[in-house]
């Protein structure tokens, strides 16, 4: 079964402070990884793929085989980036669902 | 270029009623899944609908059931509701069934409270 895994509630940063938010999964096949992020009073929305190896606001994310994950980061926090942040992964085997971690609220403190 | 939306915002109802929640996807796109997010959790997958037909489902009961339209709009349909049930249930469309790249595009979901 294919699970991931978000081991921080919580992340409270001060502005300009790097930021990683962890993000680990299991799964049998090849996966297609993606975080979102949810604003206050906003819907969820995508932040980034792993297969677009694209920087957007500053996040970057890399997919690691070997070790199962795809952790967040960010090198200078800026307040604008406190949200709520989630993992999710992709299985075709499964319909093609998403299947979400349990999310990371990230505070920005100025 | 019109969003996913979702009626309605909010809705309460008792222990044993059946609820009907819709969504109507974005221009162009033909895949709609349904989620459940209960208080504090990550959105968990119920199913998903493509061209009309289901298309991969989640570990659900029968008692949640799904429609999708010619349109691509989608409804879901909860009976016999339960306390659990309250959640927050999220809407996403995507242009296809789940190719590679394929994205999920999310509405703003409906807060569904069972008393």
């Amino acid at each position: 079964a294919q699970r991931v895994t978000q081991p921080e509630k919580l992340l409270s940063v001060f502005k300009g402070a790097p930021v990683e938010l962890k993000c680990n999964y299991s799964y049998s096949g090849s996966p297609e990884l993606f975080w979102y992020v949810q604003y206050s009073r906003q819907r969820l929305q995508l932040l980034l793929r792993h297969i677009s190896r694209e920087s957007i606001k500053g996040f970057t994310a890399d997919l690691n085989k070997g070790e199962t994950s795809f952790h967040l980061k960010k090198p200078f926090a800026q307040e604008e980036d406190s949200a709520m942040y989630y993992c999710a992964l992709k299985s075709r085997a499964a319909g093609n669902k998403l299947t979400f971690g349990g999310g990371t609220r990230v505070l920005v403190k100025p | 270029e019109t969003g996913v939306t979702q009626s309605p915002t909010h809705l309460i109802k008792t222990r044993g009623q059946q609820v009907t929640l819709r969504c109507s996807s974005q221009s162009g796109h033909n895949t709609v899944s349904w989620y459940q997010q209960a208080l504090g959790q990550g959105p968990q997958f119920i199913f998903q609908y493509y061209r009309e037909e289901e298309n991969g489902r989640g570990n659900f009961p029968p008692r949640f059931s799904g429609l999708q339209f010619p349109n691509y709009s989608s409804e879901l349909n909860v009976n016999a509701l339960e306390l659990d049930d309250s959640a927050l249930y999220l809407c996403a469309s995507s242009p296809t069934s789940g190719g590679a790249g394929d994205t999920q595009y999310f509405g703003p979901g409906t807060r569904l409270t069972v008393l």
